[in-house]
C-alpha cells in the first residue's frame, strides 16, 4: 500500500515557540492531504484539508493563523503550530488520498502521527 | 457527508469472531464504506472497503445489506493484538473530506 510518513514523531517545546510537522507521501503523489488532531481517548478531529498549490481549507473553529498549513509539492505538506501553548499539546495525524492509481475509492493512508507536548 | 453510528466499546476473548456494526442511514449512492483500525499513538490503518454485499480480505470481512444503511465488520478469531479502536467511514470518491465518528473500542481478553 501507499506510505505516508510524518516527522517528527514526537516533539517537546516551550510555550510561545513554533513547531513544524512534516507529512510526506513516499511512493505516490497526493494532491490532497488532511490534518487531524486527536486528544487522549477521543476520535480524530479534522483540522484542515491541504491542497497542493493552493490555500488550505480549515474546519470551523480551527484558527488558520495558528495552524499554518503549506502544501508546496505533491509529496509534502507541513503543519506549523505557531506560538504554541500547553492546550495545543495533542497527537497530530496527517493522511493522503492516492490519486492516479485507477479508481479512487476514497481510501486514505495515514502517517504515524506526531505527538506534540508544549511545556 | 453520511454520519455513522457505532457501539462505543466491545469486549471479546481470544479466538472468538467479532462483529462490529455501523449504521449509516443517510448513505449516498456514490458512497463507499471503509473501516480503519487504530492502535494507541499510531495513525489509523486501512482494514477493508466495500460498496455492497460482501467483501473479504486476509484480515476481515465486510457485510453490507442491500439497503446499505448499515455495515458489519467481521474479524475472525481475534487475538490480543486486535485490541484497538475501529472506525467506520462513509464517503464518495469526489468528497475529499473525511470525518471520523467516535469509533468502537474493542478489548480482546485472554
Amino acid at each position: 500500500g501507499a506510505v505516508v510518513s510524518q516527522h517528527p514523531s514526537w516533539v517537546i517545546c516551550k510555550s510561545g515557540t513554533s513547531v513544524k510537522i512534516e507529512c510526506r507521501s513516499l511512493d505516490f503523489q497526493a494532491t490532497t492531504m488532511f490534518w487531524y488532531r486527536q486528544f487522549p481517548k477521543q476520535s480524530l478531529m479534522l483540522m484542515a484539508t491541504s491542497n497542493e498549490g493552493s490555500k488550505a481549507t480549515y474546519e470551523q473553529g480551527v484558527e488558520k493563523d495558528k495552524f499554518l498549513i503549506n502544501h508546496a509539492s505533491l509529496t509534502l505538506s507541513t503543519l506549523t503550530v505557531t506560538s504554541a501553548h500547553p492546550e495545543d499539546s495533542s497527537f497530530y495525524i496527517c493522511s493522503a488520498r492516492v490519486v492516479g492509481r485507477g479508481k479512487d475509492t476514497g481510501e486514505l493512508f495515514f502517517g504515524e502521527g506526531s505527538r506534540l507536548t508544549v511545556l | 457527508l453520511a454520519k455513522t453510528t457505532q457501539p462505543i466499546s466491545m469486549d471479546s476473548y481470544e479466538g472468538q469472531e467479532v462483529n462490529i456494526t455501523c449504521s449509516h442511514n443517510n448513505i449516498a449512492t456514490n458512497d463507499y464504506i471503509t473501516w480503519y483500525q487504530q492502535f494507541p499513538s499510531q495513525g489509523p490503518r486501512f482494514i477493508i472497503q466495500g460498496y455492497k454485499t460482501k467483501v473479504t480480505n486476509e484480515v476481515a470481512s465486510l457485510f453490507i445489506p442491500a439497503d446499505r444503511k448499515s455495515s458489519t465488520l467481521s474479524l475472525p478469531r481475534v487475538s490480543l493484538s486486535d485490541t484497538a479502536v475501529y472506525y467506520c467511514l462513509v464517503g464518495d470518491t469526489g468528497g475529499f473530506k473525511t470525518i471520523f465518528g467516535a469509533g468502537t473500542r474493542l478489548f480482546v481478553k485472554a
